[in-house]
């Protein structure tokens, strides 16, 4: 059973032209991530959501943007692609440890974003 | 921040143990993670170990850690061709959730 989903798995979209990907969990977790993953290079992580508490990384520059309905849904904006954001968007979700130290990430299956 | 270093490659032969090693800079790590990616997919969690144990077994997934030296290593017996993969090590930073990766070993395993 699929837990953490991302929709869609492969996005084309044109220089400039905003886009947004989803991803959804059926872990009923509080935290959900966002990272952004070039070819042959470390995930780097843009920013999590522990509930409805945003946290951005200082290098996620301000074309990236996250929105966090409920629980479930985490989206991630990009308002204005350009050509080096081509790359592949990896979600996680953990169930939070803040009180307790760190928890698993889990992550789906990533959507490959081609910028033309 | 945290550095988490990994080499780049690793090549053996279907049948041999692969062994990938992680050295870690933080001495605050509270758990270490080991992931794995296949070509266009996601991560999947393969082990993690926590801070205060040497080793791990989970069948044929052997985790050590050298806590002194900041060494994580991950030993797979009997590497098969479905193994290769790129493997990712992982250092969560204390209570914050946050993740330092390494930039991957990819490992090739020849019939």
């Amino acid at each position: 059973d699929a837990m953490v989903i991302q929709n869609p798995r492969y996005q084309v979209t044109q220089f400039g032209k905003p886009v947004t990907l989803s991803c959804s969990q059926t872990l009923n977790h509080n935290v959900m991530y966002w990272y952004q993953q070039k070819s042959s290079q470390a995930p780097k992580l843009l920013f999590h959501y522990y509930d409805k508490d945003f946290n951005n990384e200082a290098d996620t520059p301000d074309n990236f943007q996250s929105r966090r309905p409920n629980t479930s849904f985490c989206f991630l904006d990009i308002r204005s692609p350009g050509l080096g954001d081509a790359a592949m968007y990896l979600c996680a979700t953990s169930r939070g440890g803040r009180a307790s130290g760190s928890d698993t990430q889990y992550f789906g299956p990533g959507t490959r974003l081609t910028v033309l | 921040g945290e550095d988490v270093e990994q080499s780049l490659f690793l090549s053996v032969r279907e049948g041999d143990s692969s062994v990938i090693n992680c050295t870690y800079t933080d001495s605050s790590s509270t758990y270490l993670y080991w992931y794995k990616q296949e070509p266009g997919a996601g991560l999947q969690l393969l082990t993690y170990i926590f801070s205060n144990m040497d080793m791990k077994q989970d069948q044929r997934l052997t985790v050590l850690l050298n806590k002194k030296d900041k060494h994580l290593s991950l030993r797979i017996a009997d590497t098969q061709t479905g193994d290769s993969a790129i493997y990712f090590c992982a250092d969560a930073e204390g209570n914050f959730n946050k993740f330092y990766f390494g930039s991957g070993t990819k490992l090739n395993v020849k019939p």
